[in-house]
């Protein structure tokens, strides 16, 4: 069956260490990968977009790299503050439909 | 950057009601738009793609008759839950992509958080 697997439901970090989140899929050959950012209550917020010929997509202190062969997304928060605190979510669309599918999400906490 | 609204934030029901919400896309134009329904500490499952000027294309499981899509126009969706009853109390988020954009990237709503009583 089609998964995408966020391994980590939450994760508790201390400020200033690097934060690296993990995306697993499976039975899916997706063009490119997606990281978006929940707030409570609110609408996700788009992050970072990796292609399936790119190695590794860098903003200001995110960090993304996509493994096709491992089918693996990692997310990388550098330099973490507590207001990184959030949920992330890694979305790929299938290549067979026009539709973006999500994981499960994971709730990151930075504690000062 | 784009924007989407979303209306109301909030609403609160008698069994038995219909909730329309609606999605707007107010800078750019959406020939299609997605609906997402999330539970809880869950993710964001989507329930339809909603197609302007043509029917929705609804997930495996997702009842059309219950959750009805009208897609207008190319910067309007909206999604009215009939009948509802307490298990369709959930966050209901819609999205959009810019049609005149190449970028495959969403833009949300601020959500739509349905309590029906």
């Amino acid at each position: 069956s089609q998964k995408i697997e966020q391994n980590s439901e939450a994760l508790n970090i201390q400020e200033g260490k690097t934060a690296t989140l993990t995306c697993n899929y499976t039975n899916y050959s997706p063009a490119y990968l997606q990281w978006y950012r929940q707030d409570p209550g609110r609408g996700p917020v788009f992050l970072l977009l990796i292609r399936e010929n790119e190695k590794e997509k860098r903003k200001e202190r995110l960090k993304v790299t996509f493994d096709t062969t491992l089918k693996q997304s990692l997310f990388h928060i550098t330099a973490s503050q507590p207001a990184d605190s959030a949920t992330y979510l890694c979305a790929l669309e299938p290549s067979s439909a026009s539709k973006i599918i999500f994981g499960s999400g994971t709730r990151l906490s930075i504690r000062p | 950057g784009a924007v989407v609204s979303q209306h109301p934030s909030r609403v609160i029901c008698k069994s038995g009601t219909s909730v329309k919400i609606e999605c707007r896309s107010l800078d750019f134009q959406a020939t299609t738009m997605f609906w997402y329904r999330q539970f809880p500490k869950q993710s964001l499952m989507l329930m339809a793609t909603s197609n302007e000027g043509s029917k929705a294309t609804y997930e495996q499981g997702v009842e059309k008759d219950k959750f009805l899509i009208n897609h207008a126009s190319l910067t309007l969706s909206t999604l009215t839950v009939t009948s509802a009853h307490p298990e369709d109390s959930s966050f209901y988020i819609c999205s959009a992509r810019d049609t005149g954009e190449t970028n495959e990237k969403l833009f949300f709503g601020s959500g739509t958080q349905l309590s029906v009583l």
